[in-house]
């Protein structure tokens, strides 16, 4: 079975900061690993995606994920953060074979201060 | 332009009555997803279809019914037995195939009164 942690439920940070938002995910087999935004009452789409290669992906919105093997994380980050990135934020996973569930952590609220 | 469709945006039901939440896609996905979310719980996933004409169910599938007679549509039943409905609900399609994303609908807010 596969599970998802976000270690934070909540983050503030004033807007032009630096921010990362941690995920660690536990599975006995590969997986693909996907960081999702959703806006306030709308539904998720998708920022980046980790399938193969590059540890580091680049996504919308200049948003960046580092795949970790070893840590089993999957970390996202921005350099510098403005007022509409103001959102919560799921890390998710799906097994390379044997069915394609994604499963979900418990998401991020990432809230950028003026 | 393709997508996803979720109807009604907000739906009110009275205890003891069954509604059903629209699921339309247009992108052609064999795959079909529906999520439900609550504050702090992440999504959750109460049932899904890869196929025209069968679905599996997920990990919170009590109280709720599906079907998928055509590949663009895939309707959630929330029942009178489902005992605390109030929740956000997504539904999502993807292509078959791991290596590929949900695609999300705008969802639909369901409330009990």
């Amino acid at each position: 079975a596969q599970s998802v942690t976000q270690l934070d439920s909540q983050v503030p940070v004033f807007e032009e900061a630096p921010v990362e938002l941690r995920c660690n995910y536990s599975s006995s087999v590969s997986v693909y690993l996907f960081w999702y935004v959703q806006y306030p009452n709308q539904g998720l789409q998708l920022l980046l995606k980790y399938l193969s290669g590059s540890t580091l992906v680049k996504g919308i919105n200049g948003f960046e994920a580092e795949f970790n093997k070893s840590q089993t994380s999957f970390h996202l980050r921005k350099p510098s953060v403005h007022i509409s990135d103001t959102a919560e934020y799921f890390c998710a996973v799906m097994r390379r074979t044997g069915g394609f569930k994604t499963i979900f952590g418990a998401g991020t609220r990432l809230f950028v201060k003026a | 332009d393709g997508g996803i469709t979720q109807s009604p945006k907000y739906l009110f039901r009275k205890e003891g009555q069954n509604v059903t939440l629209s699921c339309e896609q247009n992108l052609n996905h064999d795959a079909m997803y529906w999520y439900r979310q609550d504050p702090g719980q992440g999504l959750r996933l109460i049932y899904y279809s890869h196929i025209v004409n069968d679905f599996q169910k997920g990990d919170i599938a009590e109280g709720y019914s599906v079907s998928r007679e055509k590949k663009e549509s895939f309707p959630l039943t929330v029942t009178s037995a489902q005992k605390n409905p109030t929740a956000f609900y997504l539904c999502a399609s993807s292509r078959q195939g791991g290596d590929t994303e949900a695609f999300f609908g705008q969802g639909t807010r369901l409330t009990v009164v």
